[in-house]
């Protein structure tokens, strides 16, 4: 059974930092490109971040301006995003996903306010 | 980047209707084209991959077709279960981009 399990979300105050994880199983991870999907508070899908099967090669929204870093260990099975320079609009649950969405995970939720 | 624009925003229809939603692309995205369903509170679940590929396990009441730039996703004989928000998303080319979405809503 394909798993993709997200953590590290929480609560955090504007210009602070997370960094989300999320462990696959049930696939061969290092054979796909995987990305981070985000949903604020009753809006639509807003893709975040993507990375190809490798890790060589990475993509952002525009929107992020450098503050988020996607990574992965494929030894692990793992995706991670760090996310810096937290602000109140950054505020959503966020989900792995492969790239083309066959696979998600229940999304980790993120809340930045003072 | 590339804008998906998916018609219409909202439906309402009655159990046992066919419904069908567009999706259309701002450039040629070729066939790489999904269809998603979400339920209040829950995780967005694929229906369709590559247009008209359904995913295992979903029902073939589900259909998705269109290449290029004008998509569908057609319901067939809608039950209770159907009624939910309903996304397509381009992964042709980065930054990957969704339609704004639509809800399906009972009559």
């Amino acid at each position: 059974e394909v798993q993709l399990l997200e953590s590290g979300g929480g609560f955090v105050q504007p210009g602070g930092s997370l960094r989300l994880s999320c462990a696959a199983s049930g696939f061969t991870f290092s054979s796909y490109a995987m990305t981070w999907v985000r949903q604020a508070p009753g809006k639509g899908l807003e893709w975040v971040s993507g990375i190809s099967s490798s890790g060589v090669s990475t993509f952002y929204a525009d929107s992020l301006k450098g503050r988020f870093t996607i990574s992965r260990d494929n030894s692990k099975n793992t995706l991670f995003l760090q996310m810096n320079s937290l602000r109140a609009e950054d505020t959503a649950i966020y989900y792995c996903t492969s790239k083309g969405g066959g696979y998600w995970g229940q999304g980790t939720l993120v809340t930045v306010s003072s | 980047d590339i804008q998906m624009t998916q018609s219409p925003s909202s439906l309402s229809a009655s159990v046992g209707d066919r419904v069908t939603i567009t999706c259309r692309a701002s450039q040629g995205i070729s066939n790489y084209l999904a269809w998603f369903q979400q339920k209040p509170g829950k995780a967005p679940k694929s229906l369709i991959y590559a247009a008209s590929n359904l995913q295992s396990g979903v029902p073939s009441k589900f259909s998705g077709s269109g290449s290029g730039t004008d998509f569908t996703l057609t319901i067939s004989s809608l039950q209770p279960e159907d009624f939910a928000t309903y996304y397509c998303q381009q992964y042709d080319s980065y930054p990957i981009t969704f339609g704004q979405g639509t809800r399906l809503e009972i009559k």
